[in-house]
């Protein structure tokens, strides 16, 4: 199985951007990139997902780099309610989310 | 249009019972998938069911067993305890199976294996 290596933990200030950066460096072609988020005491949350182009909602921006071995979630403002964990996963689907540690990201005021 | 509900939220057991976690998808889905998160780590896929049948299984032991209903809503079995099989139960719905968008996750059931 592709693996993803994320940073451990990350600070951003209130109203910053923040880039949450992920490598994957053994992404298989029929991988999409995942991001999932978990506030405390939820369960996870989906952020976005993509395959080659970068892509945007309402939530945040994904940046894929053109050899698909990198990919940053972008959020545009940090607000509070940010602060989560923030999972990148590689699969072909939905079906069998392999989530690792994740990135904890602390949102100072 | 009502998300995904697990229950109960909380619950303690001893080891060797054995407990049954329920699951509402979301209305519309006929996908449901379990989860079981440890305590700072990730979840780890249990397995999936879709339309009633198990559809993908992740290296968990036979004593964890699920079971989907004609309404979609599901149940994780779970025999024989041990201490190790404490964690969060995440259950997640999605509306079919080999789909790339979104799982919608419940908030968990939390078990305590004493």
């Amino acid at each position: 199985d592709a693996k993803t290596t994320q940073p451990n933990s990350m600070e951003s200030n209130e109203e910053e951007p923040v880039h949450l950066p992920c490598n994957h460096s053994t992404i298989s072609g029929t991988d999409y990139i995942h991001w999932y988020r978990q506030l405390p005491s939820q369960g996870p949350e989906y952020v976005i997902h993509g395959l080659t182009s970068n892509v945007n909602n309402r939530m945040a921006s994904l940046a894929i780099a053109e050899d698909r071995k990198s990919s940053t979630l972008i959020l545009h403002r940090a607000t509070l309610r940010d602060a989560a964990v923030y999972y990148c996963i590689l699969s072909p689907n939905n079906n069998d989310m392999r989530f690792g540690a994740g990135t904890r990201l602390t949102v100072k005021p | 249009e009502t998300g995904v509900t697990q229950s109960p939220t909380h619950l303690i057991k001893t080891r060797g019972q054995q407990v049954t976690l329920r699951c509402s998808s979301q209305s519309g889905h006929n996908t449901v998938s379990w989860y079981q998160q440890a305590l700072g780590q990730g979840p780890q896929f249990i397995f999936q069911y879709y339309r009633e049948e198990e559809n993908g299984r992740g290296n968990f032991p036979p004593r964890f067993s699920g079971l989907q209903f004609p309404n979609y809503s599901s149940e994780l079995n779970v025999n024989a305890l041990e201490l190790d099989d404490s964690a969060l139960y995440l259950c997640a719905s999605s509306p079919g199976t080999g789909l790339t968008g979104e799982l919608f996750f419940g908030e968990g059931s939390r078990l305590t294996v004493l």
